[in-house]
């Protein structure tokens, strides 16, 4: 059964960084790609970066600057870190991975939401 | 970036309608391999997205063909037959040919 966990530190300071861990169950990170795609509270989605099953990494432009994503295969797990957070970065964040090769995004976690506060 | 709009943004309608919501996207989504890659989700309050149609037209495995895609180029449609209550929510369609990956706005669901 394909499974997606987020998990993260449900609220950050602003100019802090954030760090979100992805746990999959199911299958390996070594046959499917997994993307970071993000909805801040009532509003829409937008998609963050994928890594790549090789390890390689694809980001949104909007966020290249202060987004990283990597994984570990071997402890089934796929990390997103992002820099500078502010206020606006208040959102759901999921991982999500595809079904048959062609950026379905048929598998998404429950998310994490993180909250960007003093 | 693609920019993809979404109309409408709210959809009333009755139990047992069609309904029918458009995705339109700033360039084409046909890819240089000759897929289009453009999938539909529905969100239900409090819920992760589900995906319902992928590459325009393929209904995701369980979906039932009340849901139906179509589409090319720059213009798509998702169509609702005989609308039940466990359709209503929030409906995004997804452009997957250019990065980065650009969601439309979204399109309420509800009852009339």
């Amino acid at each position: 059964q394909v499974q997606l966990k987020e998990s993260g530190p449900g609220l950050v300071a602003p100019s802090q960084s954030l760090s979100i861990t992805c746990t999959v169950s199911g299958f390996s990170l070594t046959s499917y790609d997994i993307s970071w795609i993000r909805q801040p509270p009532g509003k829409g989605l937008e998609w963050l970066g994928v890594i790549w099953t090789g390890g390689g990494t694809n980001y949104n432009s909007a966020f290249m600057s202060r987004l990283s994503i990597s994984k570990d295969n071997s402890k089934s797990q796929v990390f997103l870190k992002m820099n500078s957070l502010q206020t606006d970065d208040t959102a759901i964040y999921y991982c999500v991975r595809d079904h048959y090769g062609s950026r379905e995004f048929a598998y998404w976690g429950q998310g994490t939401l993180v909250t960007v506060s003093a | 970036d693609a920019v993809m709009t979404q109309t409408p943004l709210s959809l009333p309608v009755s139990l047992g309608d069609q309904a029918s919501i458009s995705c339109r996207s700033s360039q084409s989504l046909e890819n240089s391999n000759g897929n289009t890659y453009l999938n539909w989700y529905l969100q239900k309050p409090g819920q992760s997205p589900q995906l319902l149609i992928y590459r325009v037209s393929n209904r995701f495995s369980g979906v039932l063909d009340r849901f139906s895609g179509s589409g090319s180029g720059t213009d798509f449609t998702l169509k609702i037959s005989r609308v039940e209550a466990e359709d209503l929510g929030v409906y995004f369609c997804l452009q997957v040919t250019h990065v980065p990956y650009t969601f439309g706005g979204g399109t309420k669901l509800e009852i009339k």
